[in-house]
């Protein structure tokens, strides 16, 4: 099946820093990426919609400026968590279509960020 | 009313037994249904997905839909301690994936 990746896999940065995580599509190229949020016992929230050569769309109550998105390139996009705060502490997975089968969505293995 | 609502569990289940995951949704103009698993600390994985009304089966996992009452389920034959995890139902609107809280599923041994 198709592959997507994230990196890293885990991230400890200090209040006020700047993360970045990268998502990419291993073995298809992906025009549109999302990227999900979840908090501990909660489930997968919508963030963003990454697109590829255009501005992502945010998912209402999302802080654009906040968390920066950028799809680089047809296999890659970023999320950049600016002047992270410990309440930004959560699970990141992004996901892209796999158009050849349907419209299933395919997970990265996620990155889980804490902030001290 | 949540877009897509599950019971949050746990639901424990004998191993062997049938496990039943149910899920409705609101928008009645929904067409694409997904159920996830997700183990604890991992992200979610594709078990099935189903567009039309009925039973769709792949192997011991069996989803069905109901468009008119708006309901979505998944049995789980022969269940076994492996199958215990987050079961996610989800929807498609405008090739976004709407996630349910999902259910925590315990296949007793």
């Amino acid at each position: 099946g198709a592959v997507v990746s994230q990196h890293p896999s885990w991230v400890i940065c200090k209040s006020g820093t700047s993360v970045k995580i990268e998502c990419r599509s291993l073995d298809f190229q992906a025009t549109t990426m999302f990227w999900y949020r979840q908090f501990p016992k909660q489930s997968l929230m919508l963030m963003a919609t990454s697109n590829e050569g255009s501005k992502a769309t945010y998912e209402q109550g999302v802080e654009k400026d906040k968390f920066l998105i950028n799809h680089a390139s047809l296999t890659l996009s970023t999320l950049t968590v600016t002047s992270a705060h410990p309440e930004d502490s959560s699970f990141y997975i992004c996901s892209a279509p796999f158009r050849g089968v349907g419209v299933e969505q395919y997970f990265g293995p996620g990155t889980r960020l804490t902030v001290t | 009313q949540k877009e897509v609502e599950q019971n949050s569990g746990p639901l424990s289940v004998p191993e062997g037994a049938i496990a039943s995951l149910n899920c409705t949704y609101s928008d009645r103009g929904s067409q694409s249904f997904f159920w996830y698993r997700q183990y604890s600390g991992k992200s979610p994985e594709l078990i099935m997905f189903i567009y039309s009304n009925g039973d769709k089966e792949d192997g011991r996992f069996t989803a069905q839909l109901n468009k008119a009452s708006q309901y979505v389920s998944l049995l789980i034959r022969d269940s076994q301690p492996s199958d215990s995890a987050t079961y996610l139902c989800a929807l498609n609107r405008d090739d976004k994936i709407i996630f349910g809280k999902g259910t925590r599923l315990h296949i007793l041994p």
